[in-house]
């Protein structure tokens, strides 16, 4: 079964510092993996994405992430957190069918000044 | 401006009472696909459309219908609403998901509360 798993509801950051959210996925064949972000009262924006290739994926706002095939995960990271980074964030990963998307259960992201 | 709409953004209906939601984007996009979004659930995939004329079940397609007859439109209808659809609802598109695909573009969401 096709599976994406988002183990924590929440991460908690001071501003400046570095953050992780963790994803890891469970999926048939290659995955195509994906991060989006919610604001408050908003739809979900793209940050970035792994289709093939180097395993360090960079985004948007200084986002990046990193492929492990052997753990099976997908973290997103950023250097410096900011404030204006504080959103619900979701980890999506394509299917065995590559047609249907599985979305982990989303992180809160607190960051705090 | 690129952009995927849907209408209405909040409803609050009866159980039993037919609705659609509709949803339209102006980005020549192939592919479309409703979702549900459920607090500690994240997002459950509905039905998706690769094409005009071409739809399939997502995980959760129980108690929605879709159709595909023009490209820009990919409308969601609820024929008999229940209290546990009672949900925030998005439309997405992507230009293509052939070769692990492109991003998805997220209208703003419908707010349906079913009584």
């Amino acid at each position: 079964a096709q599976s994406v798993a988002q183990p924590e509801d929440q991460v908690n950051v001071a501003e400046g510092n570095p953050l992780t959210v963790k994803c890891t996925y469970s999926v048939s064949g290659n995955p195509y993996l994906f991060w989006y972000v919610q604001y408050p009262n908003r739809g979900l924006q793209f940050l970035l994405k792994y289709i093939t290739g180097d395993n360090l994926v960079k985004g948007s706002y200084g986002f990046e992430a990193e492929f492990n095939k052997s753990q099976t995960s997908f973290h997103l990271k950023k250097p410096s957190a900011l404030v204006s980074d504080s959103a619900l964030y979701f980890c999506a990963v394509r299917g065995y069918n590559f047609n249907k998307f599985y979305f982990g259960s989303g992180t809160k992201l607190n960051v705090k000044p | 401006e690129a952009q995927v709409t849907q209408n209405p953004r909040y409803l609050i209906t009866v159980t039993g009472k037919k609705l659609t939601v509709t949803c339209s984007q102006n980005m020549n996009h192939e592919y479309m696909s409703w979702y549900r979004q459920d607090p500690g659930l994240g997002l459950r995939q509905i039905y998706y459309s690769m094409n005009v004329e071409v739809t399939d079940k997502g995980d959760v397609p129980e108690g929605y219908k879709v159709s595909r007859k023009e490209k820009r439109n990919f409308p969601l209808i609820l024929e008999s609403p229940s209290p546990n659809q009672t949900s925030l609802y998005f439309c997405a598109s992507s230009s293509t998901v052939v070769r692990g695909g492109d991003e998805q573009f997220f209208g703003p969401g419908t707010r349906l509360t079913v009584l």
